[in-house]
């Protein structure tokens, strides 16, 4: 299996929701990532877990809460959003945790925040 | 943190035509990568050059990289209709990981 999984595909949420993105992946990876991309722009990394602790956090607003309960599980809580939070959120995974190695990325989930 | 820059934004050409991108960054870097968009979903990885490396082929892909000018192309030979995508390069420098703005590519059947 050499696939990231990523749900949901779409959410739409108000500014006093507090939904979760999941993802997942069964390659044996040891690393994961989130990154937020808009429109006609280049994803940005907002956070990386290696083997399970989180070892990068790019000054995301604390509104932004990840959580990876397992090496192939990885959740992104989302509380009081703002509409330019709008964007695709892309998870990645790569293989032994060390940002310079290759990751695959999943699908997205597209959020839109009314 | 600081956007490698990527040119052309955009590129249109006709299938068979070759298609090079090129890509800029900022800072010593560990390797580079490029990786492929299609519209509006995830990105896949397509080569991965090392520092200490100045080409690297996989199939219809060549990409090179020029550490002294701090610049890499990808080259895409005899393209096709599918190879329309957005293209981006991403440096490592440390434990930093940052993508370029991208190049849009357009081949036109």
């Amino acid at each position: 299996d050499t696939e990231v999984t990523q749900t949901p595909k779409h959410l739409v949420m108000g500014m006093t929701n507090k939904k979760s993105l999941k993802c997942e992946q069964h390659m044996g990876h040891r690393a994961m990532y989130w990154y937020k991309q808009k429109a006609k722009k280049p994803p940005e990394l907002m956070f990386v877990y290696s083997y399970e602790k989180l070892s990068i956090n790019e000054s995301v607003p604390s509104r932004f809460s990840p959580e990876c309960p397992n090496s192939s599980l990885l959740n992104l809580h989302l509380h009081a959003l703002q509409p330019e939070d709008s964007a695709l959120y892309l998870c990645a995974s790569s293989q032994e945790g060390l940002v310079q190695e290759t990751q695959y990325f999943g699908p997205g989930t597209r959020l839109l925040v009314l | 943190s600081q956007q490698g820059e990527e040119d052309p934004q955009a590129l249109s050409i006709q299938e068979g035509e070759n298609a090079t991108m090129n890509c800029s960054y900022k800072t010593s870097i560990n390797n580079l990568q490029w990786y492929r968009q299609n519209s509006g979903r995830g990105l896949v990885h397509l080569i991965l050059i090392r520092s200490n490396e100045r080409e690297k082929h996989s199939g219809r892909l060549r990409v090179t990289l020029d550490t002294s000018k701090k610049s890499s192309s990808l080259l895409i030979t005899a393209s096709r209709a599918a190879d329309t995508a957005s293209y981006f390069c991403q440096e490592t420098s440390g434990s930093r990981l940052t993508f370029g703005e991208g190049t849009q590519l357009t081949v036109n059947p």
